[in-house]
């Protein structure tokens, strides 16, 4: 039972163009949303996220937007850069019984930016 | 400033092989979290610790899996015995309690033959 879903595994973007990464969930307990970026051999690291009180968060060409009612996320990256070429992970967290915030993650898009 | 520290960064054992990974948190935080990511399962959090006190293991796949947490700068994944299904890169990652972001260490690439 996946609670978050990255259906797209990969995506393929010309340099300078807007990319676009999509993100479902399914649980309403979710109150923040983050989205991480992996290169190969490294861990994931954090890039940008947003609390479920708010629709748009951005930080300089990444801007992430929030549909609550549709229980979905968007990560747009403009202007696409090589460098981005990445996996780029959705998370959501929630707090839990044991009173500590605990992420979940999609599978991850692979995000590749064409020169 | 030093991030989440894990190792081995690469191990390559024998089934049936005792296999431990170790990670460092980042200094002041006091939740840990490990994480096994793999093709099939993507990323899944085995176990999470607030203030040296494992909270969930409810990701933990076996019995053979096991964590501890001594003290607030030190954790350890022991695995015994390991098994070749257990292949996969095994991050470690620490917040502040209840902090929303976490950080992820560069992980332990652990293959069993």
């Amino acid at each position: 039972d996946q609670q978050v879903k990255q259906n797209s595994p990969s995506l393929s973007v010309q340099e300078g163009r807007i990319s676009i990464l999509n993100c479902d969930y399914t649980n309403s307990m979710f109150d923040y949303f983050l989205w991480y970026k992996k290169y190969p051999a490294e861990g994931p690291t954090f890039l940008i996220s947003i609390s479920s009180i708010k629709d748009k968060n951005e930080d300089g060409r990444f801007t992430v937007f929030l549909n609550k009612s549709a229980k979905h996320l968007s990560l747009h990256i403009v202007p696409s850069q090589p460098g981005d070429s990445a996996v780029y992970f959705c998370a959501a967290s929630a707090w839990t019984s044991g009173s500590a915030r605990q992420l979940t993650f999609g599978s991850g898009t692979q995000l590749t930016v064409l020169p | 400033d030093a991030g989440v520290i894990q190792s081995p960064r690469h191990e390559v054992t024998e089934m049936g092989q005792e296999v431990t990974l170790r990670c460092k948190p980042i200094s002041g935080h006091n939740s840990l979290f490990w994480y096994r990511q793999t093709m099939m399962r993507g990323l899944e959090l085995l176990i999470y610790f607030n203030n040296n006190v494992p909270i969930d293991d409810s990701g933990m796949p076996e019995d053979r899996f096991s964590a501890k947490m001594p003290n607030a700068s030190f954790s350890t994944l022991k695995i015994q015995p390991s098994e070749p299904r257990d292949s996969a890169v095994y991050f470690c990652a620490s917040s502040f309690y209840g902090g929303n972001t976490i950080y992820f260490g560069e992980g332990s690439w652990l293959t069993v033959v």
